[in-house]
Order: structure tokens, then C-alpha cells, then sequence
């Protein structure tokens, strides 16, 4: 059964500034693995989607990386902004049959100070 | 906009009486799947729905949760005889096939308190 952690729960930083959030996954068999944003009461959006032959993927100032081996998923943020303060939530799937089972994290709480 | 859409955004009901959430899955979407946040807690998977079938329930709970997808119309979630310990958001995504490389597009959700 996939399990995934994130660390750290929340987040403050000075607008900016570079940071990393982390994921961890148990089940390394996996296809791809998505970050997601979520706002307060919204839905979540998606952010990026890293396929298991991809390393890391990039959408402007996010860039996300993949190593399966360690069950391991970084999220990188780039001159951080007031308004890049959300949760930001790993998903990874399952293995083999229950592969379209989204297995979330409990999220990085990011807070970005002007 | 050809986003996933759910209604209604905020449901209160009381306890033992009924509630029903519906979903809309992207245009050319025939897959969904419908996921809960507890307070304070992941989203954790419900059930994943094609067109007229339940492919997989295995994380809906056994008794007073039901979820179909008819042929015409949005996808359903229905929580017969609420209990406060029901008081959750619920997402709805939706993706183009089943394929494990498919990326899943989620609704902004349904807000649902049990008084």
C-alpha cells in the first residue's frame, strides 16, 4: 500500500527567496508522480506531472524532481511570491493493478512574507 | 470553461438526512474518481467510476455511501443517514482514459457539514 509523507508541514519564508518542499513515497513501482496546489476552500490544481522515465520537470519557476530509487520527490520554487502561498500536496498512484488510486500527502503548508 | 465541475460547492444537512454531490468530468472525460479530505487529513481515495460502471469501491465505506455515473448526466456521490463524521470535502477528477500516465483534473469540490 503506497503511503506518502511531506516534509515540512508549513512554511514560512521571505519574498524571494528559493525553497524546497519534500515528498517521500513507499511504493517506488510507480508510473508518474503530481504536485498539486491547493488554496484555501478551492480545489486543487495541478502543477506538475513527472513521469517514472523523467528526472524533473519544469513549468516556469517550479521544477520538480524524481528519483524513484529513494522514493523521493523534490519541489523546487524559484523567487518566491505572496502569491505562491497555498498547500502545496504530492500525489503519487499505486502499483500494478490499483494504478489510478491517488495516494496524497498531508501538504507543505507555504507561507510567503512581503 | 471545460474544467471539472461540482455542485454545489457548499451542502448542510442534518444528521440522517440525505446527501447527494454531483460531478461533471471535463469535456471527452469518461473516467472519474472521487476522493474525501478529512479535517486536517489527505485525500484519500473513494472510488473510481467509468461511464455506467464501478471499476473500483474499495475506499468508499460499506454501508450509506453509493456513487454512480450514468450513461447521460454528472457522476453522483450519495451519503444516505449523514453523521457529523461525514463532514468533509469531497473532489471529484476526471481524466481522458484509465491509463496510469493520465493525468487526473480535479473539481474544486463540495464542502459538506452535518449540523
Amino acid at each position: 500500500k503506497q503511503e506518502v509523507t511531506q516534509i515540512p508541514a508549513a512554511l514560512s519564508v521571505p519574498e524571494g527567496e528559493n525553497l524546497v518542499l519534500n515528498c517521500s513515497f513507499t511504493d517506488s513501482a510507480i508510473y508518474n508522480l503530481q504536485w498539486f496546489r491547493q488554496d484555501p476552500g478551492k480545489g486543487l490544481t495541478s502543477l506538475l506531472l513527472i513521469q517514472s522515465s523523467q528526472r524533473e520537470q519544469t513549468s516556469g519557476r517550479l521544477n520538480a524532481s524524481l528519483d524513484k530509487s529513494s522514493g523521493r520527490s523534490t519541489l523546487y520554487i524559484a523567487a518566491s511570491q505572496p502569491g505562491d502561498s497555498a498547500t502545496y500536496l504530492c500525489a503519487a498512484p499505486g502499483s500494478g493493478a490499483g494504478s489510478y488510486q491517488l495516494t496524497f500527502g498531508k501538504g507543505t503548508k507555504l507561507s510567503v512574507i512581503p | 470553461n471545460a474544467g471539472v465541475m461540482q455542485n454545489p460547492r457548499h451542502l448542510v444537512r442534518r444528521r440522517g438526512q440525505e446527501a447527494r454531490l454531483r460531478c461533471s468530468p471535463m469535456k471527452g472525460h469518461s473516467h472519474v474518481y472521487w476522493y474525501r479530505q478529512l479535517p486536517e487529513e489527505g485525500l484519500k481515495f473513494m472510488v473510481y467510476l467509468q461511464k455506467e460502471n464501478i471499476i473500483d469501491e474499495s475506499g468508499m465505506p460499506k454501508e450509506r455511501f453509493s456513487a454512480e455515473f450514468p450513461k447521460e448526466g454528472p457522476s453522483i456521490l450519495r451519503i444516505q443517514q449523514v453523521v457529523r463524521g461525514d463532514s468533509a470535502a469531497y473532489f471529484c477528477a476526471s481524466s481522458l482514459t484509465g491509463g496510469h500516465n493520465q493525468p487526473q483534473h480535479f473539481g474544486d469540490g463540495t464542502r459538506l457539514s452535518i449540523l
